[in-house]
């Protein structure tokens, strides 16, 4: 049973590019989390989403960041014109669909996105 | 926004004692989860607790939720080098929460 994936591991983007990450939760999983985390610190929550629908977002910037689950394939943070300061790893987090179980995140190795 | 207030903030241990850490906050959960993440991979959970006074065992690993909802601790019996990493607790806030909420971690090292 694979665990969750993501990819790339790394991206570099230079300033003003685009980064895409992807997630792909585990099987039978339909809850995504993304989280960011910076360099000596915990994890912050951005959004969560089920298949097709972003249920919080309250911790995404307004701004240049957004993500979607669609129906078929990963789920997908979308970070536009990118700045040095989104330099960060990103987690993806799945859990599953009901249950006491559900309140167990199962997380990603990361993408650690670097901002020239 | 909420917080969670983990420590120690780090540990510098001799293989083979016993380790303690704590989380606190002043806003009640209920459910609290220790994860363990090493350098460069994504947070392990290790152990999740559903209810106030809840103690659970995952081998040398002992967490309890505690009774007031407020805290959790985390111990670890009897080190051993692979214990090394940062340890975080996380916790869901009352009915109808949507997001983890996580420590600021607590990083273990162990002398040889």
């Amino acid at each position: 049973n694979a665990g969750v994936m993501q990819n790339p591991r790394h991206l570099v983007r230079r300033r003003g590019q685009e980064a895409r990450l992807r997630c792909s939760p585990m099987k039978g999983h339909s809850h995504v989390y993304w989280y960011r985390q910076l360099p000596e610190e915990g994890l912050k929550f951005m959004v969560y989403l089920q298949k097709e629908n972003i249920i919080d977002e309250s911790g995404m910037p307004k701004e240049r960041f957004s993500a979607e689950f669609p129906k078929e394939g990963p789920s997908i943070l979308r970070i536009q014109q990118v700045v040095r300061g989104d330099s960060a790893a990103y987690f993806c987090a799945s859990s599953p669909r009901t249950g006491g179980s559900s309140r167990e995140q199962f997380f990603g190795p990361g993408t650690r996105l670097t901002v020239l | 926004g909420q917080q969670l207030n983990q420590s120690p903030q780090s540990m510098f241990i001799q293989e083979g004692e016993d380790v303690s850490m704590n989380c606190t906050s002043s806003s009640i959960f209920n459910t609290w989860l220790w994860y363990k993440q090493d350098p460069g991979e994504g947070p392990v959970l290790l152990i999740a607790l559903y209810k106030a006074g809840e103690l659970t065992s995952n081998g040398r690993l002992t967490a309890q939720f505690g009774i007031t909802r407020k805290d959790s601790f985390l111990n670890i019996s009897a080190s051993i080098p692979s214990d090394v990493g940062i340890y975080f607790c996380a916790g869901w806030l009352g009915q109808g929460a949507q997001k983890l909420v996580f420590g600021q971690g607590t990083r273990l090292t162990i002398n040889p």
